[in-house]
């Protein structure tokens, strides 16, 4: 059965600092990896994919790494602002059509 | 201009009542998606249809109950609810050769 361990579970930090959120997974057998924004009261929002064969991904003040073999993700968060705050989410994906989430990252910056 | 709309938003009712939800999208998209996030934040896939037809069907008490009437519309009827059925439930959907999932707002189920 996989499992997705997201860690910590809650992060706190003043507007301006660069920030790692880490998801781990238990089957390496993965189809991609893929990180996720939820605000409270609303669905989630796709901010990155990684294939299993890349190493990372980037957008904007994002990066994303993938180590397949050592199962874990980290999520960089450079510069970070109050409009950051909010919950993230990590979902390994097998078989290109189910996902497994985790449990989340609530992060709040603070101004 | 919404993609992926659920409704109600909000579903206050009583143990053992039959409820359902309803979700469209209108992206064209061929996979819908029923998902329930618990008080922990676990988000969990409970079902999926491609095309109006069931290929995923996780652990789920069988007073779940999908209905894929088109590709746009995936509902969901929950017969005798339980304290245990409280929690967000969403919607999301995929197109054919997408790789990531558009997720509708939730809907709040809360059952007394």
């Amino acid at each position: 059965k996989q499992e997705v361990t997201q860690i910590p579970a809650a992060l706190s930090v003043p507007e301006g600092e660069n920030l790692v959120l880490n998801c781990s997974f238990t089957d390496s057998a993965i189809y991609n990896l893929q990180w996720f924004r939820q605000d409270p009261g609303k669905g989630l929002t796709s901010l990155l994919l990684i294939q299993s064969s890349q190493r990372e991904q980037t957008s904007g003040r994002l990066n994303a790494s993938l180590d397949k073999s050592s199962g874990r993700s980290t999520l960089y968060i450079a510069a970070s602002q109050p409009g950051d705050s909010a919950t993230y989410l990590c979902a390994v994906v097998y078989n290109f059509n189910k996902f497994y989430f985790g449990s989340g990252t609530k992060l709040n910056v603070k101004p | 201009d919404t993609a992926v709309s659920q409704t109600p938003k909000y579903l206050v009712t009583q143990m053992g009542n039959d409820k359902s939800i309803k979700c469209e999208q209108n992206l064209g998209h061929d996979t819908m998606y029923w998902y329930k996030q618990d008080s922990k934040k676990f988000l969990k896939i409970m079902f999926s249809y491609n095309n109006k037809e069931l290929i995923i069907n996780e652990t789920v008490p069988n007073r779940f109950s999908p209905k894929s009437p088109d590709k746009a519309h995936l509902n969901l009827h929950i017969n005798s609810l339980e304290l245990g059925d409280s929690a967000v439930y969403f919607c999301a959907s995929r197109g054919l050769s997408q790789e990531t999932q558009y997720f509708g707002p939730g809907t709040r189920l809360l059952v007394l």
